[in-house]
């Protein structure tokens, strides 16, 4: 069984402040995807990383994939407070996707 | 736009009823699994097609069942409800691009009486 490690669960920062977060796993994935879901919603397709070592930004979010594709990053440059939410990893192998638990991420104005 | 739809939103029902949850998507995509969302574990996958007529069972499969009859939707049944089956349920569908992209519905949060 595949598993996802994410870390921190849960964070609570200033608006303005920096982040990372983490996702970890033992067993290598074909791709690792991140959403963002916010209460009584569907998470929501952030990015797409496939190749070890590659980072892809989108705006204030950069995410990484580790070299040997069993990890990731997702880092926040000077967070507002429209990124809290619940922040999802997601390891993709046979067209399925294995998640983590989350990391449930406060802005606090 | 394409998108993908549940219903109902909120469903109570009662312990031993049968209960069945929509999802239609109109991505047009082969792949659409079921998933419930629980505090401390996440989402798990419940059953997962890969087409019309295929259906396979997820992690957490166990008094649920599904059927694909058409590209577009997959329900999911409950057979003989359950209190532990009181959940957030969300509905997903990916195409055959290979990066495993899904996208999910909005939801349906059930509640087992």
């Amino acid at each position: 069984t595949q598993l996802l490690e994410q870390s921190p669960q849960f964070l609570s920062i200033q608006e303005g402040e920096n982040l990372t977060v983490y996702c970890n796993s033992s067993s290598v994935f074909s791709s690792l995807q991140w959403y963002r879901q916010e209460p009584g919603e569907g998470p929501v397709l952030l990015v797409t990383v496939v190749t070890g070592g590659e980072v892809k930004k989108l705006k204030r979010l950069t995410f990484q994939f580790g070299d040997a594709r069993k990890d990731s990053s997702l880092h926040i440059t000077a967070a507002q407070p429209g990124d809290t939410g619940l922040y999802l990893c997601g390891g993709g192998s046979n067209y399925k996707l294995t998640f983590g638990k989350g990391t449930l991420l406060t802005v606090n104005p | 736009d394409a998108e993908i739809t549940q219903s109902p939103r909120h469903k109570i029902t009662e312990t031993g009823r049968q209960v069945t949850l929509a999802c239609h998507q109109t991505w047009n995509h082969n792949n659409m699994f079921w998933y419930r969302q629980d505090l401390g574990h996440g989402l798990r996958l419940i059953h997962y097609s890969y087409g019309v007529q295929d259906t396979n069972k997820g992690e957490v499969s166990d008094g649920y069942s599904v059927s694909r009859s058409n590209t577009e939707d997959l329900p999911l049944t409950l057979e003989s409800a359950a209190s532990s089956q009181t959940s957030v349920y969300f509905c997903a569908s990916s195409g055959a691009s290979g990066t495993y992209e899904q996208y999910f519905g909005p939801g349906t949060r059930l509640t087992v009486t």
